[in-house]
């Protein structure tokens, strides 16, 4: 299957300060990828769907200045939590498809970000 | 609106004793049906994807069938190692994302 890959996986940070999370498709182009969220066995909620070249697509509820996403290239995305909050505290996690051409449906995931804000 | 339901919550079984996880679904539209094995602090891996009702794929232990309505996925003889949170997701005919449900964690006592 297709490797997406994360960075970083874990971070801590102040409160009000801002993190950046990556994104990078390793063996093929996405040109779409996928940001979800996900709380103490809870399930993974979607944030936003990344577009290369052009603005995310966020979810009802998320917060498009507080969660900025940048899809400068086929094989990154990155999402950025501005001036986070002890509330933001989750795991984020990427993905995106295949690019093999030919369409299977199924996402690929990266490994996952822990954020602690104190 | 899509939804996904998923039951048990968390199911504990011993060693080499088989059993079923259960995913209901609606969706205007089924384009596909997603299956993902979760380790703790990780992200999900993917197992299985299901397009059809009467569709059955089976990979080791696992086995998967969906139906218009829900999914199950079968595991014969589990082994600890099988431990882990199992996530059913759905996409819907013209959308490009999936719903997740909220998983079953399987526990295999050796």
């Amino acid at each position: 299957g297709a490797v997406v890959s994360q960075h970083p996986s874990r971070v801590i940070c102040k409160s009000g300060t801002s993190v950046k999370i990556e994104c990078r498709s390793l063996d093929f182009q996405a040109t779409t990828m996928f940001w979800y969220r996900q709380f103490p066995k809870q399930s993974l909620m979607l944030m936003a769907t990344s577009n290369e070249g052009s603005k995310a697509t966020y979810e009802q509820g998320v917060e498009k200045d507080k969660f900025l996403i940048n899809h400068a290239s086929l094989t990154l995305s990155t999402l950025t939590v501005t001036s986070a909050h002890p509330e933001d505290s989750s795991f984020y996690i990427c993905s995106a498809r295949g690019g093999s051409g030919v369409y299977t449906g199924e996402l690929f995931f990266g490994e996952g970000s822990r954020l602690t804000v104190l | 609106e899509d939804q996904v339901t998923q039951s048990p919550e968390a199911l504990r079984l011993q060693e080499g004793e088989s059993s079923s996880l259960n995913c209901s679904y609606t969706v205007s539209g089924l384009r596909g049906l997603f299956w993902y094995r979760q380790d703790p602090g990780k992200g999900p891996e993917f197992l299985f994807t299901l397009y059809s009702a009467g569709e059955e794929k089976e990979k080791e232990r696992l086995k998967a069938t969906l139906t218009k309505k829900e999914s199950f996925l079968h595991i014969t003889a589990p082994k600890p190692e099988d431990s882990a949170t199992y996530l059913c997701a759905v996409q819907a005919n013209g959308n490009n994302d999936m719903r997740f449900g909220a998983g079953t964690r399987l526990t295999v006592k050796p």
